[in-house]
């Protein structure tokens, strides 16, 4: 699986928007962009993911470049129990049922 | 979303004992299930695949005489830690997958945190 590069960190106010970037310079043709996330002492979930175009569901938004070499995760009104560590994993379909190689991850922290 | 589900949440064992974790996907046939472990503040790593009613694959590093895996049916697979010491001490967490999973979503268990004294 390619490499991504996200922040170490991130803050956000309750109640406002959350934008976490994702760099993937090295993207394939083929590799979707998946973004979990890992509540405190949780196992990982799934958030969202994406091939080129922009995608919205209820927990997220995913904003594609247009190059596919970043994108961002979209939070619309950030609450306390947005306090996770975000992880964005490139997966190419061609490799067949892989495990998820998670990086570091952005640590999002919420203030009230 | 589907459900995956482990057991215990939480052991506490004297070293030198053995630990079962179960991980169960609950309303789905996890055709594969991947076992994973994490430090405190650290990322998720992997420690092997296992599919099922075949051996499981390990990743470099990880004794496979230490952490026993067996995934006997479609929704079970089992990590054993055997002679369990102070430095197995960890989080570990499972994850399964269907037949399509590389293109919609794994789904995460909750993690059992294992503290051996």
């Amino acid at each position: 699986d390619a490499k991504t590069t996200q922040p170490n960190s991130m803050e956000s106010n309750e109640e406002e928007p959350v934008h976490l970037p994702c760099n993937h310079s090295t993207i394939s043709g083929t590799d979707y962009i998946h973004w979990y996330r890992q509540l405190p002492s949780q196992g990982p979930e799934y958030v969202i993911h994406g091939l080129t175009s922009n995608v919205n569901n209820r927990m997220a938004s995913l904003a594609i470049a247009e190059d596919r070499k970043s994108s961002t995760l979209i939070l619309h009104r950030a609450t306390l129990r947005d306090a996770a560590v975000y992880y964005c994993i490139l997966r190419d379909p061609v490799s067949g049922n892989t495990p998820l190689v998670f990086g570091k991850g952005t640590r999002l922290s919420v203030i009230a | 979303g589907a459900v995956v589900s482990q057991h215990p949440s939480w052991v506490i064992c004297k070293s030198g004992t053995s630990v079962k974790i179960e991980c169960r996907s609950l309303d789905f046939q996890a055709t594969t299930m991947f076992w994973y472990r994490q430090f405190p503040k650290q990322s998720l790593m992997l420690m092997a695949t296992s599919n099922e009613g075949s051996k499981a694959t390990y990743e470099q590093g990880v004794e496979k005489d230490k952490f026993l895996i067996n995934h006997a049916s479609l929704t079970l697979s089992t990590l054993t830690v055997t002679s369990a010491h102070p430095e197995d001490s960890s989080f570990y967490i499972c994850s399964a997958a269907g037949l399509a999973s590389f293109l919609d979503t794994q789904y995460f268990g909750p993690g059992t945190r294992l503290t051996v004294l």
